[in-house]
């Protein structure tokens, strides 16, 4: 079956731009994850959703950085005035039902921030 | 304490050899403890899990190993192979967060 799919994989921006990452997650799952990882280093944790709703956003980095999940299946991972600093893969993951689910991630967006 | 320490950064190891990576962490919390293979290009993939109430669980030639006092988990790879050349990433979890290690690069010669 289709696994996580995310787009664009790539997206070359400039500083002050807003950019919108989407997540497509595999069917049914109910659980959906952002996270972001830098070069050389693991995933760090964003936000998640079970269903629509946005259970924890603990991760998310400032204010210029939302996420939504309107209808419980698609994600969209927003960064308002972007910055150099926000240049990074950004992966999405999702599982079917959660804490100590398996979570299958997507190939990631790639974002540089000129 | 929301970190997971892992160890070592890279790995070079022969072909047929054992590859051993460490982590370790401080949050007694954490009760879920998954391994990530990521190859070049790739999302991570779960490649081994395990909970705190058993000591070590096998899976081929893959094994996770748990010392729930010392706060330790490490990924013993038996035989190594050229195909096992990824990065491997520690995790734990308390809740959905998973917290990742920083990764251990591994190089598998023939």
């Amino acid at each position: 079956g289709a696994g996580v799919s995310q787009s664009p994989r790539y997206k070359v921006t400039k500083r002050g731009q807003d950019v919108a990452l989407r997540c497509d997650p595999i069917s049914g799952h109910v659980s959906l994850y952002w996270y972001r990882q830098a070069l050389g280093q693991g995933p760090e944790f964003l936000t998640y959703f079970n269903y629509e709703a946005q259970q924890d956003k603990s991760g998310l980095p400032n204010d210029r950085f939302s996420a939504e999940r309107p209808e419980g299946s698609i994600s969209t991972l927003t960064i308002q005035r972007t910055e150099q600093r926000d240049s990074a893969m950004y992966r999405c993951a999702s599982s079917l039902t959660g804490y100590k689910e398996t979570q299958y991630f997507g190939p990631g967006t790639r974002l540089l921030v000129l | 304490q929301q970190q997971v320490k892992q160890s070592p950064q890279s790995l070079i190891v022969q072909k047929g050899g054992i590859s051993i990576i460490n982590c370790a962490y401080e949050n007694t919390a954490f009760d879920y403890f998954p391994w990530y293979q990521q190859f070049p290009g790739k999302g991570p993939a779960l490649l081994i899990a395990i909970r705190p109430d058993v000591s070590e669980k096998k899976e081929g030639r893959f094994t996770i190993s748990f010392n729930k006092s010392a706060k330790q988990f490490s990924l013993h790879i038996m035989d190594s192979q050229p195909g096992d050349s990824a990065t491997y990433f520690c995790a734990a979890s308390a809740t959905d967060k998973l917290i990742f290690g920083t990764g251990t690069r591994l190089q598998v010669f023939p």
